[in-house]
């Protein structure tokens, strides 16, 4: 069975504070892909980045990094000096294309909160 | 980039009704797209996969005579609440991969509708 799991269900900071949203995976599948979005009140998602099951370089771009571990099963997702417009619901997400057709397993869900 | 839209944005109607939502790839052929459902403050859990020309594949618990989903061409699918009942209060969201680029095509999603029964 395929699982995704964002522990932190809430994560209130202050502006220009940096902040990890934890993801952890679990599938049975040797190739698969990980994904984040980001979900602002409107409720469109925002692609944020998708990552392959044998690509496990750390990414860069701008202020969000991401930290991809197939050792420990994680996927987290660094914002560097925050700012409200970072506020958002984010998700994490797993989609096995070869044995699950490409749809995507979701996370719970981190609601990020940035304060002025 | 690709553009999956949505239509209604957004839709009111009384319990007992039947409401139909449209997903549309606009500069792709999608021959899979996805359903999926989010209620207030919850996760995107998946209700089908809709395959062009053939029948919709539901997930565990979803019931498939009350949400109808057709795929009869290549960039339009449709879910129709059939009966709706204030449970079934939503915001429904499709996704659809680009045909052109095989299994590992890239997802897109759609706009999201929000549905009111009343």
């Amino acid at each position: 069975a395929q699982k995704v799991t964002q522990a932190q269900t809430e994560i209130s900071v202050v502006e220009k504070e940096d902040v990890t949203l934890d993801c952890v995976y679990e599938t049975r599948d040797t190739t698969y892909y990980l994904f984040w979005y980001k979900q602002p009140p409107s409720g469109e998602l925002v692609f944020l980045i998708r990552r392959n099951s044998f690509d496990e370089q750390n990414e860069i771009s701008g202020r969000y990094s991401w930290n991809f571990q197939k050792s420990t099963s994680s996927f987290n997702f660094t914002i560097t000096a925050s700012q409200v417009v970072d506020s958002a619901v984010y998700f994490c997400a797993l989609s096995s294309t070869y044995n699950q057709g490409g749809k995507l397993i979701f996370g719970q869900g981190t609601e990020l909160s940035v304060k002025p | 980039g690709a553009v999956v839209s949505q239509h209604p944005s957004w839709v009111i109607c009384k319990s007992g009704t039947s409401v139909k939502i449209e997903c549309r790839s606009l500069d792709f052929q999608a021959t899979t797209m996805f359903w999926y459902r989010q209620f207030p403050k919850q996760s995107l859990m998946l209700m089908a996969t809709s395959n062009e020309g053939s029948k919709a594949t539901y997930e565990q618990g979803v019931e498939k005579d009350k949400f109808l989903i057709n795929h009869a061409s290549l960039t339009l699918s449709t879910l129709t609440v059939t009966s709706a009942h204030p449970e079934d209060s939503s915001f429904y969201i499709c996704s659809a991969r680009d045909f052109g680029q095989g299994l590992n095509g890239e997802l897109f999603f759609g706009e999201g509708s929000r549905l009111t029964v009343l």
